[in-house]
């Protein structure tokens, strides 16, 4: 039941910058604030972005968001090897009053 | 620190029933609202539902309402998820989250580690 849609996979060198796209609708990204969660292998997901471009204490400014209409987007510099992982953005829908979560996206150092 | 702990894997079988539990630490349990997501193997995150555990005002996302209960109990600040007839399509990771926004939620932090399911015969 995913309603936001992300690439399967983006993969780039060490040191090198990637972008992933978060893309909803009017009812989820377009009226709510964007999250971004990142999930290494065989642990719980963990929380990179708050309110579409806000970094919780602890997570370094490698990691950025930004919405603009019903697209929100993650941005990692300076990969690293422990930057593998997958990354799910998350919102509110405020049409089928459930919150929602992307397809996800397995970034490749 | 504000953790949320989840009860241990289990290995059941269809039809079996199943509760399993989430306990807060480290902030006031019954005044941050609490979610729950399943994920199945190598698959991505589906919101399941969430609870107030100050009233256990409960909403369900549609695909999980009458599949699963979710409830709290704020004087052990824990919350619960539990099925009564589990199916082998329930074979799942379920992660508890703390909605750090009230409601609605617009972010979760922290997460639980996990409680692994598997209903098999």
């Amino acid at each position: 039941q995913s309603v936001l849609t992300q690439p399967p996979s983006v993969s780039a060198a060490p040191g090198q910058k990637v972008s992933i796209s978060c893309s909803g609708s009017r009812s989820n990204i377009g009226d709510s604030y964007v999250s971004w969660y990142r999930q290494l292998p065989g642990t719980a997901p963990k929380l990179l972005i708050r309110e579409n471009k806000n970094r919780p204490t602890g997570i370094p400014d490698r990691f950025s968001g930004s919405k603009s209409g019903v697209s929100a987007t993650l941005g990692i510099t300076g990969l690293q090897a422990g930057d593998e992982a997958d990354y799910y953005c998350g919102a509110w829908d405020n049409s089928l009053n459930t919150y929602v979560f992307g397809t996800g996206t397995r970034v490749t150092v | 620190e504000v953790q949320l702990v989840q009860s241990g894997a289990e290995v059941k079988k269809p039809g079996e029933s199943l509760k399993i539990s989430c306990r807060g630490f480290g902030y006031t349990f019954s005044t941050d609202w609490i979610a729950w997501v399943r994920q199945m193997p190598g698959k991505g995150l589906e919101w399941m539902g969430i609870i107030y555990p100050a009233d256990s005002d409960t909403t369900y996302n549609p695909p999980f309402q009458g599949q699963v209960t979710i409830s709290a109990d704020k004087s052990i600040s824990t919350a619960y998820l539990q099925w009564s007839s589990l199916k082998a399509s329930d074979t799942a990771m379920y992660y508890c989250l703390r909605s750090g926004s009230g409601y609605p939620p617009d972010w979760f932090d922290p997460w639980g580690q996990g409680t692994l399911v598997i209903v098999s015969s």
